[in-house]
């Protein structure tokens, strides 16, 4: 099955600077990569997605960038600020039958934004 | 608005005890999941279903079961609970597996507590 490492699993920044999230992937096969914003307490919520015939999608400040032959991509998260501060999750969707309807997600990456 | 509901917010069970933890959408959804969240493993898929009475395994189906009867329900089921199942439970659904790149809406969340 799918495999999503993602890194770091902590990131802190302050006000104003840029994070990057990164995320690989295992299975070739995959074609959809959301990510999901989960703060405290809350449901995680989808922020931005990218599709695999695409290779940079950006939506304000945060951009997603999708490396297919390395199998990996990355969020961006420019001019950071104190409500950017929640776990980030990535995931990967594959099309291969009954597991096309399965997303599996990254560990998560705690970031926080230092005022 | 799609709202996916989760019937507990907090629960406490005794080691042993049968558990239902019920999940309701109300955007016609095809697909609907249940994930496991945990500190520093992310969200780990337990089953999936893509219609009324189809299941799927997911990651860690071990000591879990489910019951999707109704398409807007969708049951998770701890035969015997231990203490190793508490946990957050997230409750998600998708459009179909033909729109491969639609957002997955999750729960509220239950937290389970088992003594």
């Amino acid at each position: 099955g799918e495999n999503v490492e993602q890194h770091p699993s902590t990131l802190s920044v302050q006000e104003g600077d840029s994070a990057v999230i990164k995320c690989t992937y295992s299975d070739s096969a995959s074609n959809y990569f959301p990510w999901y914003k989960q703060e405290l307490g809350k449901r995680p919520q989808l922020i931005i997605d990218i599709r695999s015939n695409v290779g940079e999608k950006k939506d304000q400040r945060i951009a997603v960038t999708l490396n297919k032959t390395a199998k990996h991509f990355s969020l961006h998260i420019t001019e950071t600020q104190p409500e950017d501060s929640a776990v980030y999750f990535c995931a990967a969707r594959g099309d291969s039958g009954a597991g096309s309807y399965q997303l599996t997600f990254g560990k998560g990456t705690k970031l926080s934004v230092i005022p | 608005d799609v709202k996916v509901t989760q019937s507990s917010r907090y629960l406490v069970k005794r080691t042993g005890e049968k558990v239902f933890l019920e999940c309701v959408q109300d955007m016609d959804h095809e697909n609907m999941f249940w994930y496991r969240q945990d500190p520093g493993l992310g969200l780990r898929l337990i089953y999936f279903s893509y219609d009324v009475k189809m299941k799927e395994k997911g990651d860690i189906p071990e000591g879990y079961s489910v019951s999707r009867e109704k398409k807007e329900r969708f049951s998770l089921i701890l035969e015997s609970a231990s203490t190793n199942q508490t946990s957050m439970y997230l409750c998600a659904s998708s459009s179909p597996g033909a729109m491969i790149y639609t957002e997955a809406f999750f729960g509220q969340g239950t937290r389970l507590t088992v003594v």
